[in-house]
């Protein structure tokens, strides 16, 4: 156990809808990441929040946005969605915010839209 | 940004040491070298990570390249529960760092 939460586990979705990813960094940490990954893409970084700041953007849609909140805890909001957005979410954690530091990842959130 | 390239897959014997290697020619003086790994239905544990000089700690070592354009993760004694998928990735020492892409990675095989 990572001490990262992730919830959803499991979300199953329509195309053109809105889902929202929800994540809780370790105890401490000041850092949060989303990945995403596909069959066909592997392990993609998204985006990087630092104590309520975007730190760091990546392969990151316009259709998706996130957010860290004051209490830490982070959400990825993800929007009219597509087939192609079928995928695990990760978000991970770290002390700082350098992304050389060691990541703790959560068990993720699946993604299924139909 | 610089990449990493690894071998897709590595078989090994369990309780034999196991070296899986990782070319990064492109690497800049500013990227540090990290291992992470996935095992079936998780998320990336990470493994081990280094600048310039080889590192140990209790799960692997990571050995560097003088010229740091390519590494090799070392598990001393590789048992059934380090089947996973591992990834050599790059990331720089600061916050704004641009993609940070894991790769395919290579998937180990450990047999009994």
């Amino acid at each position: 156990d990572s001490g990262v939460t992730q919830t959803p586990k499991h979300l199953i979705t329509a195309t053109g809808q809105r889902v929202t990813l929800r994540c809780s960094p370790r105890s401490g940490d000041l850092s949060v990441y989303w990945y995403q990954q596909s069959l066909d893409q592997g392990l993609q970084f998204l985006i990087h929040y630092y104590n309520g700041e975007e730190r760091a953007k990546g392969n990151i849609l316009e259709r998706f946005s996130a957010q860290q909140f004051p209490d830490l805890h982070s959400e990825l909001n993800l929007s009219s969605l597509e087939l192609g957005d079928s995928a695990l979410y990760f978000c991970a954690s770290s002390v700082l915010a350098s992304r050389h530091n060691e990541q703790f990842f959560g068990p993720g959130t699946r993604l299924t839209v139909l | 940004d610089a990449k990493t390239t690894q071998p897709n897959s590595m078989e090994s014997n369990e309780e034999e040491p196991v070296h899986l290697p990782c070319n990064h020619s492109t690497i800049s003086g500013t990227d540090y070298i990290h291992w992470y790994r996935q095992l079936p239905s998780q998320g990336p544990e990470y493994v081990i990570h280094g600048l310039t000089s080889n590192v140990n700690n209790r799960m692997a070592s990571l050995a560097i390249a003088e010229d740091r354009k390519s590494s090799t993760l070392i598990l001393h004694r590789a048992t059934l529960r380090d089947a996973a998928v591992y990834y050599c990735i790059l990331n720089k020492n600061n916050t704004n760092a641009g993609k940070s892409t894991f790769g395919d990675g290579t998937t180990l095989t450990v047999k009994p």
